[in-house]
């Protein structure tokens, strides 16, 4: 499978817990996203990598939430003090090419329940 | 700043008959646009884009939308729709190089 893949597919925490997700996108694409996504709503943008960096982070991530992209490769998004309104599913997208118009590739998300 | 309004939660059509998945934006400037797609337990997936041009654009799955700018609308389209095509539709407006904003959603139920 060539797709955007990622792990795990479901977690269940309980509040106060950490909780770390994983992306590993298409292997040439060099930009990655991570979205947020509750019932009834479409994903909201959470931050973007460029390789390695990080040049934007919604104002919706607190400061709780960190994500990592070391090498370029694979990404990271962790939680810490996990609190019920984190329950969403968190969903990675990874793309290549001009951003003009850009088609964005979806992993099929994890779905983070706290309780 | 630019956004997309899907004033439809749900639409549902008989197989065979045309489907409209409709979808408002408001735009400082040319407007980016998107529809993707949501089918159960699997990512989003791209349909069509609409970035200047011909105002009809076409995409996958037979599906197309039309540009409008005098009605700021991107309808998505399909003349004969499928049961397969149910799922849960998403449009989306290029707020800058890299931020995506998504519609809330409209789920299309298309029965046999």
């Amino acid at each position: 499978d060539t797709g955007v893949s990622q792990n795990p597919r479901h977690k269940i925490t309980k509040r106060g817990q950490n909780v770390t997700f994983r992306c590993d996108p298409i292997s040439e694409h060099n930009r990655l996203y991570w979205y947020r996504q509750t019932l009834g709503q479409g994903p909201e943008f959470l931050t973007y990598f460029q390789n390695e960096a990080q040049l934007e982070k919604s104002r919706l991530l607190s400061d709780r939430f960190s994500a990592e992209r070391p090498k370029g490769s694979f990404s990271t998004l962790e939680i810490q003090r996990t609190e019920q309104g984190d329950s969403a599913m968190y969903l990675c997208a990874s793309s290549e090419g001009s951003t003009t118009n850009e088609k964005l590739f979806f992993g099929s998300g994890t779905q983070l329940s706290v309780l | 700043a630019q956004s997309v309004a899907q004033p439809e939660d749900q639409v549902n059509v008989a197989e065979g008959n045309p489907l409209t998945v409709k979808c408002t934006y408001s735009v400082s400037g040319n407007p980016y646009l998107f529809w993707y797609v949501q089918y159960p337990n699997r990512g989003l997936q791209f349909l069509l884009k609409y970035i200047t041009g011909d105002n009809l654009v076409k995409g996958s799955y037979g599906f197309e939308a039309e540009f409008n700018k005098s009605q700021t609308s991107f309808h998505l389209k399909k003349p004969s729709a499928l049961v397969s095509d149910s799922a849960l539709y998403f449009c989306a407006s290029k707020l800058n190089d890299y931020k995506l904003s998504f519609g809330a959603g409209t789920t299309v139920t298309v029965r046999a």
